[in-house]
Order: C-alpha cells, then structure tokens, then sequence
C-alpha cells in the first residue's frame, strides 16, 4: 500500500463549488505539505503543518484553506474554486530533523 | 528575492551521460535537492547537497558550490526510463521549506 495517499485523484468541478481534497499517511511522519503543479511554474507550497496545532501559509494561500484532522491526515480546501485553481495538486510529508519529503500521488483537479 | 534556473528541455542517447544545470539565489542556504518526476507522477527524492562537492550514488552524481550558486546533477549510462522531469529544490535557511525550480524535462532517445 501506498505511504502516502490522496483523494481524489481527478476531481472536475464548477467555478463557485466549495472542494477538499484530502491527503492520508502511514510513514508516522508529522510535518504535512500542500503544492500545487503547473506546467512552466514548477511546484509552489501552498500551506504546511509541523505538527497538528502549526499551520503555515506557504506562497500561495490566498484562496485555499487547510485542516490538520490527526497526525496522518491533512486536508486541503477550496472554498469558491475558480478556473486559476486548475492544477495538479500534490501532498507531501517530511520526518522533523530530514530535508526529503515523500509526494502523494496527486489530485488532477479541474475547474470549468 | 528567491530564484531558481534549470534548463526547460534537454535531449540526449540512450547510454551518454547528460548534466543538468541549476542556478540559485535564495536568503541562506540549508540544502539543495533534486528530485525526479515522471509525467503524471509523483516526485521522487534523487539527492541531497549541504556541502560543496560531489555526491555519488550508483548512476546519478549531484554537486555543488555554494559560493556560485550552482549544482548540477549528473546521469550517466542512460536508460529510456530516465526521460523524466528533473526537479532543483533549495531550502532556504531557518525553514524546512522547498523553493522549487521550474524542471527540466529530459527525453532519452535511443
């Protein structure tokens, strides 16, 4: 099984809906990233957490917002997704005292 | 400000060795990372730098100068399966951040 999880994998939807894309982990990891992928743009952080009471604003937070439900799972939200918000977005989690981050698999997200 | 170059493209054969350049400007340094994507995947971790030099690890090297600003990592005895994204990272100082670089995609040619 995958130590890092993300649901869904492809989600369309309507400019104005509300969306969460959630992020899941089995590594025991505490430290928890959201980016977002565009083509030309690379990876941008858009929020991250180092435990389940720090949430950070990463880059690019105006228009999202996050929750740290438990140490494993981290969920990413879109209160009034607009068509900018079209990119693959991808979960990330480090162990506290290590620089590498392990990546979810990514959520295509779509917004028409 | 924080900046990241690396070439967009590069070509090269199947069994060369290619280096893929990465020029930085960032407030302190804590590392430089370089991570692998295939299209549609996740990134996967390659290789970590702090200190100047060369670090070796079976068919990939990366190095570093900190003074220029500069890495590079190297592929040798290329395999299709290498054409891929090739992603430069630095994490500035006093965060446990990425400031990504834009990739550069290699397609291996055989």
């Amino acid at each position: 099984d995958a130590d890092v999880t993300q649901t869904p994998r492809n989600r369309i939807t309507k400019t104005g809906k509300r969306i969460m894309l959630e992020c899941s982990q089995t590594k025991g990891h505490d430290r928890m990233y959201w980016y977002r992928q565009d083509p030309g743009l690379g990876l941008r952080l858009i929020y991250y957490s180092f435990d389940v009471k720090d949430i950070n604003k990463g880059e690019i937070s105006d228009g999202y917002s996050v929750s740290r439900q438990a140490q494993a799972k981290f969920s990413l939200s879109l209160e009034s997704a607009i068509p900018n918000q079209t990119a693959l977005y991808f979960c990330a989690t480090s162990v506290q005292g290590s620089y590498e981050q392990y990546f979810g698999p990514g959520t295509r997200l779509t917004v028409t | 400000g924080q900046n990241i170059d690396q070439p967009t493209e590069m070509t090269a054969t199947e069994g060369a060795i290619v280096q893929i350049n990465c020029t930085y400007q960032t407030s302190g340094f804590n590392g430089l990372f370089w991570y692998q994507q295939h299209a549609g995947e996740a990134p996967t971790f390659l290789s970590y730098n702090v200190l100047d030099g060369l670090e070796e690890k079976g068919r990939f090297s990366s190095f570093l100068s900190r003074s220029k600003g500069y890495s590079y990592l190297l592929l040798k005895e290329l395999q299709m399966k290498d054409s891929a994204s090739y992603l430069c990272a630095v994490s500035p100082s006093g965060t446990y951040k990425y400031i990504f670089g834009t990739g550069t995609r290699l397609k291996v040619l055989a």
